[in-house]
């Protein structure tokens, strides 16, 4: 029962250019969601948040976009620098109940020098 | 360094033996959980554990799996009897209080099982 995928398993992009992460989920009681970035050998990091009172959250090169009715949230990375090569997860959770995290499967972004 | 800490950082048990993995969250985190990555794949959630209190184990396997989050010390998830299948990395997030937005996660140790 995956509640959270990232149909995408990896994905090659050319430096400078824009990078499309996408998740879909199929719990519509889920209302807060994150991204997280992770590197081999190390734990995930944070990197942005989208509440689903939202449509969409920017920070610096990244933006989270969440469509509520088509259960769709998309990670946009602009312009991709080659550091940004990691495993890309996203997760949700309902605010309510015991707020325990539902990652999706990750995609592998390689941004080509 | 004031972050999760998890040790040890790579665990080699033999079929059969005991796995004990530790969570220190982050100074004033009392919200740990716990999270397994199978090669491969995402990451699963296991338990989520305040001090002295299991508050979700939906992702734990019935037997063999256990976890406590003492009122003193770290957070300790147990595999008794590992199987090659145990074999994962698995990650320790903590968090301020069970609302907060985000958390917070280790480096994660990877469990082989020869």
């Amino acid at each position: 029962d995956q509640q959270v995928k990232q149909n995408s398993p990896s994905l090659s992009v050319q430096e400078g250019r824009i990078s499309i992460l996408n998740c879909d989920y199929t719990n519509s009681m889920f209302d807060y969601f994150l991204w997280y970035k992770k590197y081999p050998a190390e734990g995930p990091t944070f990197l942005i948040s989208i509440s689903s009172i939202k449509d969409k959250n920017e920070d610096g090169r990244f933006t989270v976009f969440l469509n509520k009715s088509a259960k769709h949230l998309s990670l946009h990375i602009v312009p991709s620098q080659p550091g940004d090569s990691a495993v890309y997860f996203c997760a949700a959770r309902k605010t309510s109940g015991t707020y325990k995290y539902i990652f999706g499967t990750g995609t592998r972004l390689k941004v080509l020098a | 360094n004031a972050g999760v800490m998890q040790n040890p950082r790579h665990l080699v048990r033999r079929r059969g033996q005991e796995a004990r993995l530790r969570c220190s969250p982050m100074k004033g985190h009392s919200h740990v959980y716990w999270y397994r990555q199978l090669p491969e794949e995402g990451l699963k959630f296991m338990v989520y554990l305040q001090k002295e209190n299991i508050i979700d184990e939906s992702g734990m396997p019935k037997e063999r799996f256990s976890a406590e989050f003492p009122k003193e010390g770290p957070s300790i998830l147990r595999i008794q009897q590992v199987v090659r299948g145990d074999s994962a990395a698995y990650f320790c997030a903590s968090s301020p209080r069970g609302s907060d937005e985000k958390l917070f996660f280790g480096s994660g140790t990877q469990l082989s099982v020869l």
